[in-house]
């Protein structure tokens, strides 16, 4: 079964550098999540899409802007990067009045 | 604002006991309650889910638990193997009128080691 799609999933940059996290998500789910886990802490949600409009935000810095395409994928753009934002960047997807997110495997940003 | 907290932080048990996470939430609002397992470096996988009109739900070996009065939720594996070791998240999300589910809240997790 197709599954959530991230790339890169790895991906290292340095500071004040842009990176761009793609997701992709299951075939028929309108809904996209970004999350970001720090090491040994709880995933922290960020941003939401559905049905390619923006439905919630959480603690994304203003320095991250998101977005969600007409193909349903969904790219993640982070700018002025700094090294606290070095993580596991998940992205989620859900299907329409259904429950179950569906994690992807995630893209570690680290940042030098 | 909307919380989560989950206890204990690490749990500790030999091989066939029973482990018990247990979890409080704040918002009123929340109807869905998932538990995550995530291993190091993996993704959060679902692994059992419960919604706020039923009290408890069982898998085989693991089964939750809903007190709504209580806003309080646990999670229960019986004869723990080594392979259930991992970190376990609780978490909650509410029903949205405009569509879907909005953002999952999540616990801290809780790192449980299962020893032989």
């Amino acid at each position: 079964a197709a599954g959530v799609i991230q790339s890169p999933r790895h991906l290292i940059k340095e500071k004040r550098e842009t990176a761009t996290l793609k997701c992709y998500p299951i075939p028929r789910h309108d809904t996209v999540y970004w999350y970001q886990q720090g090491p040994g802490q709880d995933p922290q949600f960020l941003i939401s899409f559905y049905e390619k409009m923006q439905s919630d935000k959480g603690s994304i810095p203003d320095r991250f802007s998101a977005q969600q395409f007409s193909d349903y994928h969904s790219e993640l753009n982070m700018s002025s990067l700094e090294l606290g934002d070095s993580a596991l960047y998940f992205c989620a997807s859900s299907p329409r009045l259904n429950t179950e997110a569906f994690f992807g495997q995630g893209t570690r940003l680290t940042v030098v | 604002g909307e919380n989560v907290e989950q206890h204990p932080s690490t749990l500790s048990v030999q091989e066939g006991d029973s482990a018990v996470i247990k979890c409080t939430y704040s918002d009123s609002a929340s109807n869905y309650f998932p538990w995550y397992k995530q291993e190091l470096g993996k993704r959060p996988q679902l692994i059992i889910d419960i919604r706020s009109n039923v009290g408890e739900k069982k898998d085989q070996r693991i089964a939750v638990t809903l007190n709504k009065t209580a806003k309080h939720f646990s999670l229960h594996i019986t004869e723990t193997q080594p392979e259930d070791s991992a970190v376990y998240f609780c978490a909650a999300s509410r029903f949205m009128f405009s569509g879907g589910y909005n953002k999952l809240i999540f616990g801290a997790g809780t790192r449980l080691a299962v020893h032989p």
